[in-house]
């Protein structure tokens, strides 16, 4: 039962930038708590690409950039290259339901 | 360097338990958390609960509680899972992986339980 709401879908062409939206409410992003971001390859475990709603752990490329603002969060990807197709998710931490939440998630197409 | 690897898939009838494994190597086990997370086919991450390595505190999901519970083994650094009364729709890649200021930094390889009549 996601809380938090991402576009099923986004692509582009090879150098593009995309972006990838996340919306919440005020029981979790609204109310501040930190946005994360990891990317899914098909048969793998999610890999953290963003913490703290803008920070890259090392080793992340960056190419990819969070933001958020209010109720939602964005991730971008700049200069968008093959390897960066698959799933990508949020996460943020829910009061009201007293643990962590993910997104419904978004599947990126490099065109 | 960290690694958690779990143990192999399982086929369950409904009704039934599962226990699943992920033993940790390359840190010092008490310092993180651990996480339980599963992902039914095609949908999104579900976070279960979590365990204090070091205190043995646990918090779990609210639809979850009662039926299932996460231990820590701090003897050989392994975390494990064990979910109750399986349900079909129980069926899932369930996943171990560290819990620390809210980041999921390191996960184990995924377990497939499978629940069939």
């Amino acid at each position: 039962q996601s809380v938090l709401t991402q576009p099923p879908s986004v692509s582009g062409a090879p150098g593009q930038r995309v972006t990838i939206s996340c919306t919440g409410s005020s029981s979790n992003i609204g109310a501040g708590y930190d946005v994360l971001w990891y990317h899914q390859l098909p048969g793998t475990a999610p890999k953290l690409l963003i913490y703290g709603d803008i920070n890259r752990p090392s080793g992340v490329p960056d190419r990819f950039s969070g933001s958020k603002s209010g109720t939602s969060a964005s991730l971008a990807i700049t200069g968008l290259q093959a390897e960066d197709e698959g799933d990508y998710y949020c996460q943020s931490y829910d009061s009201g339901l007293s643990g962590y939440v993910f997104g419904t998630g978004t599947k990126v197409t490099v065109l | 360097q960290i690694q958690l690897v779990q143990s192999g898939a399982e086929v369950k009838k409904p009704g039934a338990s599962v226990k699943v494994s992920c033993k940790t190597s390359g840190y010092t086990f008490s310092n993180y958390n651990m996480i339980w997370i599963r992902q039914a086919p095609g949908q999104g991450p579900e976070w279960m609960g979590w365990i204090n390595a070091y205190s043995g505190n646990t918090k779990y999901t609210q639809n979850l509680q009662g039926r299932m519970t996460i231990t820590a083994d701090t003897s050989t650094t392994t975390g494990y899972m064990e979910l109750r009364s399986l349900r079909f729709d129980d069926t899932a890649v369930y996943y171990c992986a560290t819990l620390a200021a809210g980041r999921l930094d390191y996960w184990g390889q995924g377990t497939l339980v499978t629940v069939s009549s």
